[in-house]
């Protein structure tokens, strides 16, 4: 089983709404955490780090992250079509360089 | 931004067959990764390297070797291809600190027949 795992899988949302995005680690020594965004036919960029317990804000997205219960979240709001991509959550540990990456979810914004 | 270029984009392989994927980054970057992705899976580590001459292993080694000659270049050897290993294969580099952000390329999409 993979080490961080993500839910939901896919999600729908309307043009102007709320997306919320999950992740959860079964490993206790990550202690750094991303969020990477990948749209159709290109590779991952990363999106946001997050590394203490609590809200990070970077304009229209949120990452929140609680290390005692190894969950981390992205929240978008006034979600754009342009939003519709593969999310992918990511974790390293300290005084490591190997990143591993979660399963995906996959985010419709309809207009 | 950190330019990542992989080569080829795209390749059909025969099963049994040798394949090399190569990729050159340009932001002197010391971390350098191997990563394939698969519906339901996500991303999986295969092989990564700290600096020239160096190579670890992932998650997911088995059926790989990897090779990084310099600084720039690292690349991924399938030494006896099998369709299990179709994929789409992403390489990334990143600095050697701790929370290193990674920058990807555009991937290479491998068929093995």
């Amino acid at each position: 089983q993979q080490k961080v795992q993500q839910s939901p899988e896919s999600l729908s949302v309307p043009e102007g709404g709320m997306a919320s995005l999950n992740c959860t680690s079964s490993d206790r020594n990550f202690q750094y955490f991303w969020w990477y965004r990948q749209h159709s036919g290109e590779g991952p960029k990363a999106l946001m780090s997050i590394f203490s317990d609590g809200d990070k804000k970077e304009g229209r997205f949120t990452a929140h992250l609680n290390k005692a219960s190894l969950h981390v979240s992205l929240h978008i709001r006034d979600s754009q079509p342009s939003d519709s991509a593969l999310y992918f959550c990511a974790a390293s540990e300290p005084n490591t360089d190997k990143v591993v990456f979660g399963t995906g979810t996959r985010l419709q914004v309809s207009p | 931004e950190a330019a990542v270029t992989q080569s080829p984009r795209n390749k059909v392989a025969v099963t049994g067959g040798k394949v090399t994927l190569s990729c050159n980054q340009t932001n002197n970057h010391n971390n350098m990764y191997w990563y394939r992705q698969d519906t339901g899976h996500g991303l999986r580590l295969i092989h990564y390297s700290y600096g020239a001459g160096s190579t670890e292993k992932g998650d997911i080694p088995d059926g790989y070797k990897a090779s990084r000659p310099s600084q720039e270049n690292f690349s991924l050897i399938l030494e006896l291809a099998t369709p299990s290993q179709t994929s789409v294969y992403f390489c990334a580099s990143g600095e050697r600190l701790g929370g290193n952000t990674l920058y990807f390329g555009a991937g290479t999409r491998l068929s093995v027949l």
